[in-house]
Parts: structure tokens; sequence; C-alpha cells
């Protein structure tokens, strides 16, 4: 089955423990990206990636990180979490050609205390 | 840089009826897709119906459809005979036509099909 994994589905943690998001796809898809959401300001890329070794930010990649050095894997890492990063986060990814649907996770709670 | 509105927070339609959400965008771009993403409590992103900017004919998928104004920059759905399952929080979003494939969302509409 075609699919996107995002692990954990939740987690609740405390400021200033490194944490690590993992995205995986069994699609070979090319392109893989990062969005939070938040109430009222819908869903905002924090990075992306078109290909293994290459990432970029997105509109709010302040306070995270991310690596691709394999195509199905996009984990996103939160160094020195704070609370303003307690949110819900979503990867996505697709065949990075415009006119093919891009699939998303499940979907991470996070909760920083 | 784009942006996406919608207008309308919340909305409740009784069951079998027809609902329109609205959207409007902000583009320089002339090649560009939008779409619809539906959010059920379980939290999922689902793709609802895409429109190409290049095409004129509204997209179409069984109950749900778009009309698309490229001139201005109005992208609506209307779900027909609505059913209690299209309860869920609707994402309008934007996509350029190259390069990061970015999706621009607007924040939402939380729809409720009242039995």
């Amino acid at each position: 089955e075609a699919q996107v994994t995002q692990n954990p589905r939740y987690l609740i943690t405390v400021t200033g423990k490194k944490l690590t998001v993992t995205c995986s796809q069994n699609m070979n898809h090319e392109y893989m990206s990062w969005y939070r959401q938040d109430p009222g300001l819908g869903l905002r890329q924090i990075y992306y990636s078109m290909n293994v070794e290459v990432t970029d930010k997105g509109d709010v990649p302040e306070g995270y990180k991310v690596s691709r050095k394999e195509k199905r894997n996009f984990p996103l890492i939160l160094e020195s979490p704070s609370p303003n990063q307690t949110s819900l986060y979503f990867c996505a990814s697709s065949l990075g050609r415009s006119n093919q649907p891009q699939h998303f996770g499940d979907g991470t709670r996070l909760s920083i205390l | 840089a784009q942006t996406v509105t919608q207008s309308q927070p919340e909305m409740s339609v009784q069951e079998a009826e027809t609902v329109t959400l609205s959207c409007t965008y902000d583009t320089s771009e002339n090649n560009y897709y939008l779409f619809w993403y539906k959010q059920p409590p379980s939290r999922q992103m689902i793709l609802v119906i895409r429109q190409e900017a290049y095409k004129q004919q509204n997209a179409t998928e069984n109950r749900f459809s778009v009309n698309f104004q490229k001139a201005a920059k109005s992208f609506s759905l209307k779900i027909s005979d609505s059913q209690l399952g299209d309860t869920a929080m609707y994402f309008c979003a934007f996509m350029k036509g190259f390069g990061n494939e970015k999706l621009t969302f607007g924040t939402g509409t939380r729809l409720t099909i009242i039995p």
C-alpha cells in the first residue's frame, strides 16, 4: 500500500530536549516536505527536499532541521524544542511533477511543555 | 508571495443539501494549481479536488465540483447532496506550476453536516 508514515503520532516532551519526527514514504517519490498546522493559520511549509541531499527552507524554518540521506526518509529534527513549536506536523511527498498529487502522512501531534 | 483566503471560518448545512465554500487567492503567476483538501476529525489530509489554472473547464469529482474564476482569482467548492461524512475542516490550497511544490493553504472552513 502506497503511504507516507510518520512517527510518533503523539509526543509530549519538555523544552530543550532534542527530538526527531521520522517520515518515510514507499512510493519512490523525489519531493518531500514538512508542514506545521496551527489554529487560524492553516498549514505552513517548514522545509522541503527536491531529491536526496537537496533540501531548502520553507516559510517557517526557524528552530527546525532536516536531512535527506535516503530517498524514502525525510526526518524533522528539533534540536532544542520550545513551547511555540507545539503544533500538528505533517509530512508530504510527491513525484515532483506538478501534475501529480501530494500524499500526506497522518500527522504528528507535538506538545512542548 | 501567494496568499489564499477563506472567509468562512465555520459553516453548517442540513444533510442532503448543497453547500458552497469560498476561496480567493492572490498571485502574479499564470501557471498554477488549486486544490481543496478535506481534514476529518481523524486529522488526515485528503485531496478532494484539483484544478489546473490553464484549464477553463471546472473540475468535478462525484458530488464535489468547483467554480474556478481565473480573472477574479476565485475557487469555490460546491458539495452536492451533502452527507454526514462530509463533516470536516476544508482547506483551499495553491501551488505554483514549477519548482518547490509548496502548497500555500488558506485558514480553513469547518463544515458541519446536520442530520
